[in-house]
């Protein structure tokens, strides 16, 4: 059973922090992982996803995945309250993706 | 490019009562998984459809059930709700090769409220 594990939260930092959101998974076959925000009240919209070693950058987020320790995190830089939302990370797992529980991020101005 | 559609966007039924919910997936693609939000229990896999065919299916009852038709489109019925079944259902489309080239990407959800 493919398991993906997050800390649930909250994770409160100010406005212009760093946000390090960190996520593990049970299953070291799993070759991608994906990034999803949930804003209360609404579904969950892709962020970004990382499939190699290392860092990939898009904007202020950057995803890095370390596949030896079944490691992988989401930094937002220059944190703003709009950030404020729900982080779901999630890995493909057959044909259905399996999904961390999620953690709650608080950007206080 | 439309995105996923799911219609209705909210629900009040009464227990015992069925429902059917709808989705419709970005053109192109041909998996539709459906999901169960609660607060408790975060994103529970229900079941996922690729070319008119269930490929897998969560641990839900027997009372939860879908289809997908020839357009890709699909529905989720629940029969003889639960109190318990009141949640956001998700419905994800993607291309459905499984891998980083077929992320998820999620409808409005219907918000059922079972009475």
């Amino acid at each position: 059973q493919k398991e993906v594990e997050q800390n649930s939260g909250p994770l409160s930092v100010p406005e212009g922090a760093i946000a390090s959101l960190n996520c593990t998974y049970s299953d070291r076959g799993s070759q991608s992982f994906f990034w999803y925000r949930q804003y209360s009240g609404k579904s969950p919209e892709l962020i970004m996803f990382i499939y190699s070693n290392g860092d990939k950058e898009d904007g202020r987020f950057t995803a890095q995945l370390n596949k030896a320790s079944q490691y992988v995190s989401l930094l937002i830089r220059d944190s703003q309250p709009s950030d404020s939302a729900t982080y779901l990370c999630a890995a493909p797992g057959g044909q259905n993706f399996v999904f961390g529980p999620g953690t709650r991020l608080s950007v206080l101005p | 490019k439309a995105g996923v559609t799911q219609t209705p966007r909210y629900l009040i039924k009464t227990r015992g009562q069925q429902v059917t919910l709808s989705c419709s997936p970005i053109s192109g693609h041909r998996s539709v998984s459906w999901y169960q939000q609660t607060p408790g229990q975060g994103l529970q896999f229900l079941f996922e459809y690729f070319s008119e065919t269930q490929r897998n299916k969560g641990n839900f009852p027997g009372r939860f059930s879908g289809r997908q038709f020839s357009n890709s489109r699909s529905e989720m019925n629940v029969s003889t709700l639960e109190l318990g079944d009141s949640a956001l259902y998700l419905c994800a489309s993607s291309l459905g090769s499984g891998d980083y080239n077929s992320p998820l990407h999620f409808g409005n959800g219907t918000r059922l409220t079972v009475t």
